[in-house]
């Protein structure tokens, strides 16, 4: 079964530092990958998506997250971070294989931005 | 255009009695989902939809979990009687097609006491 692992629960950082927070999968076939956010008493919203086509893929608010293959890995990386970015940040997984029926969450990790 | 709506927000009851919850998707949505989201933990999905019929329901404990989505489009998940590691915020979402991104309501919040 497919699983989903981000290795870290908490990542506290400072404001305008950069930030990486990992995720990686098991599933070795092809994938859709999923960034969610989820705000303070808020519902999941999307943040962004792999498909197909590039491997790197970029938010609207100035995430980008990286496809890669060989290392079933797509983490999210911000290279300043806002106090607005203080959210918890969910990794999900699609497998193809299974016609991306199935949703797939990590665990969650929670960003907290100090100033 | 309208998002998910879920009701109720909040609802505290104690262990063995029954409570409903009620989510109505985005319009055209074909395809809805329940997960339940424990404290510290990543949404687990309990059952998937795909117009009234069920697509996956491998992790919806039957014993006293059930839902149901008459007409393809509001859907209810009940739970009866509850357990105490019931409690836990429960999340519909829908989306266009199988694979397509995932709309979520705000969820509703159970207390089981």
């Amino acid at each position: 079964a497919q699983s989903v692992t981000q290795l870290d629960s908490q990542v506290p950082v400072f404001e305008e530092a950069p930030v990486e927070l990992r995720c990686n999968y098991s599933s070795s076939v092809s994938v859709y990958l999923f960034w969610y956010v989820q705000y303070p008493n808020q519902g999941l919203q999307l943040l962004l998506k792999y498909l197909s086509g590039s491997t790197l893929v970029e938010s609207i608010n100035g995430f980008e997250a990286e496809f890669n293959k060989s290392q079933t890995s797509f983490h999210l990386r911000k290279p300043s971070v806002h106090i607005s970015d203080t959210a918890e940040y969910f990794c999900a997984v699609s497998d193809l294989a299974q016609g991306a029926q199935k949703l797939v969450f990590g665990q969650g990790t929670r960003l907290t931005i100090n100033p | 255009e309208a998002g998910v709506a879920q009701s109720p927000r909040y609802k505290i009851i104690e262990k063995r009695q029954s409570v409903a919850f009620w989510c109505n998707p985005i319009s055209g949505h074909a395809t809805l989902y329940w997960y339940q989201q424990i404290l510290g933990q990543g949404p687990k999905l309990l059952i998937q939809f795909q117009n009234n019929g069920v697509v996956d329901d491998s992790q919806l404990p039957k014993d006293r979990f059930s839902a149901e989505r008459l007409k393809g489009v509001d859907s209810t998940l009940k739970i009866q009687p509850a357990k105490l590691e019931d409690s836990a915020v429960y999340l519909c979402a829908s989306s266009p097609g199988l694979g397509r991104e995932l709309f979520f309501g705000e969820g509703s919040r159970l207390t089981v006491l």
